[in-house]
């Protein structure tokens, strides 16, 4: 069974482009999570999301960030405009969705802002 | 809400050595408890988790941790660490119940020298 999957690994951009990360949750997952690691920081929830639903997304920036999970094919989580305070890596997390909840986290995507 | 407080950022100790990593938490509400291990340029590891039942969790690579309520604290313990268990170990909480995002601390550096 394969584990939480993203892609690219590594993303470098030019201020002003667009970032996209995609992330495939586990086989039979359908919860997933994003998380945004600051250079010496700890993991910082950005947004939870089902099937088609965003559920919370009570830390994602206001403006320039969106996420989604379609119906078919990976989560997606859209930076439009980066600057280079959006540089960090941005980890992807899956669950079963049941009551005991223990999340199953990808390698990470680490993007640097030019 | 509910926070995580990891009160070492820095934990260096000799090869052999037994190990402590201390965690504190906040919650009003009931909560979940994991440490997970994050090794250089990688995703998050699960070591192990407090759901419920007894106190004390055993995790992977000889790791465990005791969760106590009354201290608000679930700390992490090796008895004898090797040069591989060198890593950021992270503790993190989330509401039980139900599929909840999860609150991280800011990370123990662990370095295990020789």
């Amino acid at each position: 069974n394969a584990g939480v999957m993203q892609n690219p690994r590594h993303l470098v951009r030019r201020r002003g482009q667009e970032a996209r990360l995609r992330c495939s949750p586990m086989k039979g997952h359908s919860h997933v999570y994003w998380y945004r690691q600051l250079p010496e920081e700890g993991l910082k929830f950005m947004v939870y999301l089902q099937k088609e639903n965003i559920i919370d997304e009570s830390g994602m920036p206001k403006e320039r960030f969106s996420a989604e999970f379609p119906k078919e094919g990976p989560s997606i989580l859209r930076i439009q405009q980066v600057v280079r305070g959006d540089s960090a890596a941005y980890f992807c997390a899956s669950s079963p969705g049941t009551s005991q909840e223990t999340q199953y986290f990808g390698p990470g995507t680490r993007l640097l802002v030019l | 809400a509910q926070s995580v407080t990891q009160l070492d950022s820095q934990v260096p100790v000799f090869e052999e050595a037994p190990v402590e990593l201390r965690c504190n938490y906040s919650s009003s509400v009931s909560v979940y408890l994991f440490w997970y291990v994050q090794y250089p340029n990688q995703g998050l590891q699960l070591l192990l988790k407090y759901l419920s039942g007894s106190t004390l969790v055993k995790g992977i690579n000889g790791f465990e941790a005791e969760f106590n309520k009354s201290q608000t604290s679930f700390h992490l313990r090796k008895p004898s660490v090797h040069i591989s268990d060198t890593a950021e170990y992270f503790c993190a909480v989330t509401l039980s119940g139900s599929a909840r995002q999860l609150t991280f601390g800011s990370g123990t550096q662990l370095t295990v020298l020789p």
